[in-house]
């Protein structure tokens, strides 16, 4: 099984200011590597895949980076809805298909 | 717009059998580009994968939870379903059917991801 490491658990960033996340591999996933968003009550959304292709319809302050083992997710120039939980997600080697423990993003 | 919902209890007696369905609507359910898949949530935790299913009937589980799961599908319904047996109190979590779409294949693999999610459905084990 392939186990995703992110960090930092909580990172607090203020409004406008850049955020930068980042998920490790306990082995290579190639490029195989997805970001979601996730917000209280809701299903998680998807960002990012193939490392850093943005999903249809998300804004370009979000973009990913890396390959092999280590990945970011960089979230330019904070808006107010980009705060949230984020998590990565290998599909590189499965099953079991496996996620991160996900980043709090939170306002400073 | 692909929606999904989930449906089924939500509450369910500890060591008896959880059952979902999930209904798709508004897209394609048969085709090669995609299957569909279970992810849970405990309160508070991370998502784990319970499994996948395409829409011939081949599943894949998570090896943590396979000798406790079986996922079907029923095309001429657009809906694909879970039985998780032998509950407990660790199963409560928010349960969310999702779309895997597949983005290519290669040497006799396929590399999905998660692109529509059902809004989740909070099952929670208790006497």
């Amino acid at each position: 099984e392939i186990v995703m490491t992110q960090s930092p658990a909580t990172l607090s960033v203020s409004p406008g200011k850049r955020a930068t996340l980042s998920c490790r591999a306990s082995q290579s996933v190639s490029s195989h590597l997805a970001w979601y968003q996730q917000k209280p009550g809701q299903a998680p959304r998807l960002l990012i895949y193939g490392a850093s292709t943005r999903a249809t319809g998300i804004p370009a302050r979000f973009s990913g980076s890396g390959s092999g083992t280590d990945f970011t997710l960089t979230i330019s120039s904070l808006q107010s809805e980009d705060f949230a939980v984020y998590y990565c997600h290998q599909y590189h080697d499965w099953p079991p298909i496996t996620f991160g423990q996900g980043t709090r993003l939170e306002i400073k | 717009q692909l929606q999904l919902q989930e449906s089924g209890p939500g509450l369910v007696k500890p060591s008896e059998t959880l059952s979902l369905t999930c209904a798709v609507f508004g897209g394609s359910f048969s085709g090669n580009s995609y299957n569909w898949g279970w992810v849970r949530q405990p309160p508070g935790k991370d998502l784990e994968w319970i499994g996948s299913i395409y829409d011939t009937g081949s599943t894949y589980y998570n090896p943590s939870l396979r000798s406790r799961v079986t996922m079907s599908v029923d095309r001429s319904k657009n809906q694909f379903s879970l039985i998780l047996n032998s509950v407990t109190a660790a199963d409560t979590a928010v349960y969310y059917c999702a779309r895997r779409h597949i983005l290519y294949c290669s040497d006799g693999r396929c590399f999905s991801v998660f692109d529509y999610w059902g809004q989740g459905t909070l099952v929670t084990v208790s006497s």
